[in-house]
């Protein structure tokens, strides 16, 4: 199947620092990749989705200048976490859409990063 | 809108003993339905997932689910589960016409020898 990539999977970092998490689909060129935010034993909630070559979409509540996207290129999206505090600990993960895969919704998972804001 | 609603937040089950995960699905569309599985401090895993024709839908690990529309319910499981199945599921729910997921809350399944 299809293979997406995080980096960094954990990151410890100073409040009001930021820090940079990329996706990467490693076999497939994704124009649509997507965020979610995870609280500890909590689901999953969708940030953003990102569009290669375009502006970020974002949901409701999420902040675009706090969460900055980019999606500069068909395999890597970039979050952003600018000037970081401790709420912002969390587990991110992106996912990205495999064209191939035709329109059936199927969304292919990175591992997940790890943020700590001391 | 589309809304999904895992009933149990936490399942208990004894090694070899049957499982089943309850999943129900609001929505205004057509619906593609997915279950996955995350292990701790991993992304997700697709364990099966429904787009049409048959309403029962095999999926990796021995896990199946079962299509019923009039009930709008999607509910996993498995004849015989591992402590390996100990994990975090999670039912989701995207429209036809999109490809944004829309998640339950999850259930924790913990495995008990």
């Amino acid at each position: 199947g299809a293979v997406v990539s995080q980096h960094p999977s954990w990151v410890i970092c100073k409040s009001g620092t930021s820090v940079k998490i990329e996706c990467r689909s490693l076999d497939f060129q994704a124009t649509t990749m997507f965020w979610y935010r995870q609280f500890p034993k909590q689901s999953l909630m969708l940030m953003a989705t990102s569009n290669e070559g375009s502006k970020a979409t974002y949901e409701q509540g999420v902040e675009k200048d706090k969460f900055l996207i980019n999606h500069a290129s068909l395999t890597l999206s970039t979050l952003t976490v600018t000037s970081a505090h401790p709420e912002d600990s969390s587990f991110y993960i992106c996912s990205a859409r495999d064209h191939r895969a035709g329109g059936t919704g199927e969304l292919f998972f990175g591992e997940g990063s790890r943020l700590t804001v001391l | 809108a589309q809304s999904v609603t895992q009933l149990d937040s936490q399942v208990p089950v004894f090694e070899e003993a049957p499982v089943e995960l309850r999943c129900n699905y609001s929505s205004s569309v057509s619906v593609y339905l997915f279950w996955y599985v995350q292990y701790p401090n991993q992304g997700l895993q697709l364990l099966l997932k429904y787009l049409s024709g048959s309403t029962l839908v095999k999926g990796i690990n021995g896990f199946e689910a079962e299509f019923n529309k009039s009930q709008t319910s999607f509910h996993l499981r498995k004849p015989s589960v591992h402590i390996s199945d100990t994990a975090e599921y999670f039912c989701a729910v995207s429209g036809a016409a999109g490809n944004k997921l829309t998640f339950g809350g999850g259930t924790r399944v913990l495995v008990k020898p």
